[in-house]
């Protein structure tokens, strides 16, 4: 079965600063692997995703992530943190494009 | 076509009331699901459909839980005699080979 960990349900940084949100995943065969974000009373906005390739998959809004089979994870980075960046952010795993799997989410504040 | 739409965006019932949401996904699209998503947690996966057949449920739908999808276009959920624990945002997505577009949910309180 698959599962996505999330470590850390709160992150805070300062505006300017590095972001890094953590994502493991356990699956039984080549995950697709995928960062969504979503604002307050809103759906879910993809960010990214990896399916096969490129280990380092760049996404919208300067968000880029990391495919580490190794570690079997999936850690979202941005260089300089922004206010519009505050948000819930979740990672996800499927195979296949089946089902999704998410994890718990992660919390983003961005202070001034 | 502006993306998956969901209605209605909110919804209050009384407990032992029915419901249904609908959801239209993108028109290309042949594949639909539908999540459920509580406070502080991330969507969990109730339903998956391949054109109009549901191919695959989730234990967290109970029998008084029920999704159609008829002639493989727009999806509606029903829940019958809702229960408190119902309570949750509902969430449409629609995708292709590999990336999952979501609707910006319908919101249920159950009083």
């Amino acid at each position: 079965a698959q599962s996505v960990t999330q470590l850390g349900s709160h992150v805070s940084v300062s505006e300017g600063a590095l972001v890094l949100l953590r994502c493991n995943y356990s699956s039984s065969v080549p995950p697709y692997l995928f960062w969504y974000v979503q604002y307050p009373n809103q759906g879910l906005q993809l960010l990214l995703k990896y399916t096969t390739g490129a280990t380092l998959v760049k996404g919208i809004n300067g968000f880029e992530a990391e495919f580490k089979k190794s570690e079997t994870s999936f850690h979202l980075t941005k260089p300089s943190a922004h206010m519009s960046d505050a948000a819930e952010y979740f990672c996800a795993v499927s195979d296949t494009g089946t089902a999704l799997i998410f994890g718990k989410g992660t919390t983003l504040s961005v202070s001034s | 076509d502006t993306g998956v739409s969901q209605n209605p965006r909110h919804k209050i019932t009384k407990r032992g009331q029915n419901v249904t949401f609908r959801c239209d996904p993108i028109s290309e699209h042949n594949r639909l699901y539908w999540y459920r998503q509580t406070l502080g947690q991330g969507p969990e996966f109730l339903t998956y459909f391949q054109n109009e057949a549901q191919l695959e449920k989730s234990r967290l739908l109970s029998d008084r839980f029920s999704a159609e999808r008829p002639k493989g276009s727009f999806s509606t959920l029903e829940i019958q005699r809702t229960e408190q624990g119902d309570s949750a945002m509902y969430l449409c997505a629609s995708s292709t080979e590999a990336e999952a577009f979501f609707g910006q949910g319908t919101r249920l309180t159950v009083v």
